[in-house]
């Protein structure tokens, strides 16, 4: 089993509409969860960090945990083409969070935005 | 300010040579990654460096491959007796010392690095 899941998509959403991302981890300590997106031929940039049980919200961006089914998601409200990009979703296996260390990365997701 | 910076961008070697990428952290971060990214193959870590802590090498796929941090700051990440599985983009990362909302990581460009 993989530490960090995603599915590969490519996930596909009309201009406008609500984006889903979902992830999984498997070491149930981690307590640090990151989205970062990364357009083709580009490095990764961070969208979201969350760190406890519930919804967090950045403008058009929500990342949701939930940690007792150690799954984390990020909503991307009103998508736009712009919005087009890998989303990566990134774990911290550290029992403690703010301890630093590797991040677990997931395969990333694909998102295309149609206008 | 200025973000991390890596070189060379772009790196095409011949198989058996050794080769050295060079990362500059964004000026106070104390902590620096390095992880690779394969062609259609998700970020995998290599190396960490927190202040003068030994470094966690966990991710080192062999003993070709080895990372130094001089003077807190700049890193280079050496590779040995290059093969053309090492083909990859090479990504740093540096985040501030941890706390809060410190421990975000922040990536540099990358270097792409082909072994022929």
């Amino acid at each position: 089993q993989k530490e960090v899941e995603q599915n590969s998509g490519p996930l596909s959403v009309p201009e406008g509409a609500i984006a889903s991302l979902n992830c999984t981890y498997s070491d149930r300590v981690s307590q640090s969860f990151f989205w970062y997106r990364q357009y083709s031929g580009k490095s990764p940039e961070l969208i979201m960090s969350i760190y406890s049980n519930g919804d967090k919200e950045d403008g058009r961006f929500t990342a949701q945990l939930n940690k007792a089914s150690q799954y984390v998601s990020l909503l991307i409200r009103d998508s736009q083409p712009s919005d087009s990009a890998t989303y990566l979703c990134a774990v911290n296996p550290k029992a403690l969070y703010n301890q630093g260390g590797k991040l677990i990365f997931g395969q990333g997701t694909e998102l295309s935005v149609k206008p | 300010g200025a973000g991390v910076s890596q070189s060379p961008s772009n790196k095409v070697t011949e198989k058996g040579k050794d080769v050295e990428l060079r990362c500059d952290p964004i000026s106070g971060h104390t902590a620096l990654y390095w992880y690779r990214q394969s062609l259609g193959q998700g970020l995998e870590f290599l190396i960490y460096f927190q202040g003068n802590s030994a470094p966690d090498k966990s991710g080192l796929p062999s003993d070709r491959f080895s990372a130094e941090r001089t003077g807190g700051s700049v890193s280079t990440l050496t590779i040995q007796r290059t093969q053309q599985e090492d083909s990859a983009v090479y990504l740093c990362a540096s985040s501030p010392r941890a706390g809060g909302a410190q421990e975000t990581q922040y990536f540099g460009p990358g270097t792409r690095l082909l072994v022929l």
